[in-house]
């Protein structure tokens, strides 16, 4: 069964700093992998969505990268903000979407 | 185009009696998909529904239950409640079946069994 993990599970950081989150699983038989946002008691929202043949997609200040072989992903987040403070959720799609436990950033103005 | 829209948003059931929650999908999707959230658990698939027959299950008992109309509208029940079931329940819509398709998600159902 696919495992995803997904390190830290919280992170504090100053306004403007740059961060990374990252996502790991453990079958690489992948279709695609997708990062969404949740803000506290809402609806998840995407971000980003990565096919299983590419290596990276970037949306904005978001740079999202794929390692399939490694089983591993990361989410670049450029400039944070205080509107960025929301849990980030990785999930990956093989015969079903398999969601990682999440990482909750706070951007401390 | 609509998002995904969820109904009721929220809900307090009892213990023992059974909820029915409904989901409608963006215009044109035909895969509707439903999660339960929990804090000890995270995000868990519950099972898929696409062109009205369900595609994919996950590991819930048979209480959980759903179905789609022709509409592509979906509704989700859950019989005989229990305290564990409280949780966000979100679905999400895809243009196709399978996981290989780009989900949206809608705002979710907050149940609250007591």
């Amino acid at each position: 069964k696919q495992e995803v993990t997904q390190i830290p599970a919280a992170l504090s950081v100053p306004e403007g700093e740059n961060l990374v989150l990252n996502c790991s699983f453990t079958d690489s038989a992948i279709y695609n992998l997708q990062w969404f946002r949740q803000d506290p008691g809402k609806g998840l929202t995407s971000l980003l969505l990565i096919q299983s043949s590419q290596r990276e997609q970037t949306s904005g200040r978001l740079n999202a990268s794929l390692d399939k072989s490694s089983g591993r992903s990361t989410l670049y987040i450029a400039a944070s903000q205080p509107g960025d403070s929301a849990t980030y959720l990785c999930a990956v799609t093989g015969n079903q979407f398999y969601f990682g436990t999440g990482t909750s950033l706070t951007v401390i103005p | 185009k609509a998002g995904v829209t969820q109904t009721p948003r929220y809900l307090i059931k009892t213990r023992g009696q059974q909820v029915t929650l409904s989901c409608s999908p963006i215009s044109g999707h035909r895969s509707v998909s439903w999660y339960q959230q929990t804090p000890g658990q995270g995000l868990q698939f519950l099972f898929e529904y696409f062109s009205e027959t369900q595609r994919n299950k996950g590991n819930f008992p048979g209480r959980f239950s759903g179905r789609q109309f022709s509409n592509s509208r979906s509704e989700m029940n859950v019989s005989t409640l229990e305290l564990g079931d409280s949780a966000l329940y979100l679905c999400a819509s895809s243009s196709n079946s399978g996981a290989a398709y780009e989900q949206y998600f809608g705002p979710g159902t907050r149940l609250t069994v007591t």
